[in-house]
């Protein structure tokens, strides 16, 4: 079964910190994504990426970036962490034409 | 742009009840659609998908029918148990897209 992993299930930060939400994924996907996920608005896309190196902007990548430097690993980064990024993040990859694998997510409060 | 529309609030049932979950979906072209169940503490599992209008997805006792005639993509499932507890969403994927579009999702609270 493909795994894809992200690092920390609860994280607690303080305002204006740089926090770094890591995911790896091991089955030699191209194509990864963050999505956050609030009550009440499902899930956002953030940012994805369809290869090393490459990235795109979702529909809200405001506050948020990120980086691929290898095929398996894709960091989100939070460059100065803010109370209204408090959320759960899910991480997911995809090898082209075929579907979808999600984290089990990584639970973030700002406070 | 496109977007995925399901049916506002919770739903409670009580165990061996009827589901419906309703979705409707905004698109050009043909999209792809699909339905994802998440479990309390968990990520997001596929539960079914349909490429195709007509084409009817199922998976674990659940359905839903591709339906391009009325844009809808609704989640059925005959007798639900306490396990079914749990926040599903409906999603599309544009044809020739890499990206998801999700709906807002619908918790489920199965009562024994």
């Amino acid at each position: 079964d493909v795994k894809v992993t992200q690092s920390s299930r609860y994280l607690v930060k303080r305002t204006g910190e740089k926090v770094f939400l890591e995911c790896v994924q091991d089955m030699d996907h191209e194509n990864m994504f963050w999505y956050r996920q609030d009550p009440g608005l499902g899930l956002r896309l953030i940012y994805f990426s369809y290869d090393v190196k490459m990235k795109e902007k979702g529909d809200i990548p405001e506050g948020y970036s990120v980086s691929r430097e290898k095929k398996e690993r894709f960091s989100l980064i939070l460059e100065s962490a803010s109370t209204n990024q408090t959320s759960m993040y899910l991480c997911a990859s995809r090898p082209s034409g075929r579907g979808y694998t999600f984290g089990s997510g990584t639970r973030l409060t700002v406070v | 742009g496109d977007s995925v529309t399901q049916m506002e609030g919770p739903v409670t049932l009580s165990e061996e009840a009827c589901l419906t979950i309703n979705c409707t979906y905004t698109a050009t072209g043909y999209p792809s659609l699909f339905w994802y169940v998440q479990y309390p503490g968990e990520g997001l599992q596929l539960l079914l998908k349909a490429t195709k209008a007509d084409d009817k997805g199922s998976n674990k006792g659940f359905e839903a029918t591709y339906r391009k005639e009325t844009t809808s993509f609704h989640l059925e499932k005959g007798s639900v148990q306490v396990s079914d507890s749990a926040v599903y969403f409906c999603a599309l994927r544009p044809g020739g897209n890499n990206r998801l579009a999700f709906g807002k999702g619908n918790q489920v609270v199965v009562i024994p």
